[in-house]
């Protein structure tokens, strides 16, 4: 199973509402990351977990909250978004941290009203 | 200067033709190399990792020039289907994290 899962796929919210995004992996990787991307614009790395702990976080706003509740699951906890944190959020994987391929979910396609 | 360039494009080439890519890389300590493809809307899907002595896939070669700093993608006998924006990433001074480029846009067209 070479899979990285997102779920929801589109979701839409206005400045006000919490949400989640969530991803899971069941490769036994034990680095888990968190990027944003923009149009016509590469990935912009935001989090990393390394064995479930976090290990970088690239001075992203605390309205994102990222989780990990175990070695597969990733959250990502969204409170007070504004219109520009509109993107494509991606979850991506690799066996262990550092500089090594990295298999990415489908992402979420985010819309903040 | 940008970590890791690469010409935006678009690379517009009748199919069956063949095509290159170059990148290049700013940090001479960088020790990984990877070629994604992503397609529009979708996520970034590794295509092939970079290797010294270079190494081939199908119809995909990819090389590593670390006299120059450049890594590069050669792509033959294109497909309609190969039609994606190619990212090329290097490893980080650190080599802990990746560094990504901006992307090249292929077009393939029949």
């Amino acid at each position: 199973d070479t899979e990285v899962t997102q779920t929801p796929k589109h979701l839409v919210m206005g400045m006000t509402n919490k949400k989640s995004l969530k991803c899971e992996q069941h490769m036994g990787h034990r680095a888990m990351y968190w990027y944003k991307q923009k149009a016509k614009k590469p990935p912009e790395l935001m989090f990393v977990y390394s064995y479930e702990k976090l290990s970088i976080n690239e001075s992203v706003p605390s309205r994102f909250s990222p989780e990990c509740p175990n070695s597969s699951l990733l959250n990502l906890h969204l409170h007070a978004l504004q219109p520009e944190d509109s993107a494509l959020y991606l979850c991506a994987s690799s066996q262990e941290q550092g500089a090594r391929e990295q298999f990415f979910g489908p992402g979420t396609r985010l819309t903040v009203l | 200067r940008k970590e890791v360039e690469q010409d935006p494009g678009p690379f517009n080439v009748p199919e069956g033709a063949t095509v290159a890519f170059n990148c290049t890389y700013s940090n001479s300590a960088s020790q990984s190399f990877f070629w994604y493809r992503q397609d529009c809307r979708k996520e970034p899907k590794l295509l092939m990792s970079v290797y010294s002595s270079g190494n081939e896939d199908g119809r995909f070669t990819a090389q590593l020039n670390r006299a120059s700093q450049y890594i590069s993608l050669l792509i033959r006998d294109s497909k309609l289907s190969d039609s994606a924006t190619y990212l090329c990433v290097a490893s980080s001074d650190s080599n802990y994290q990746l560094i990504w480029g901006a992307g090249t846009k292929l077009i393939i067209k029949p």
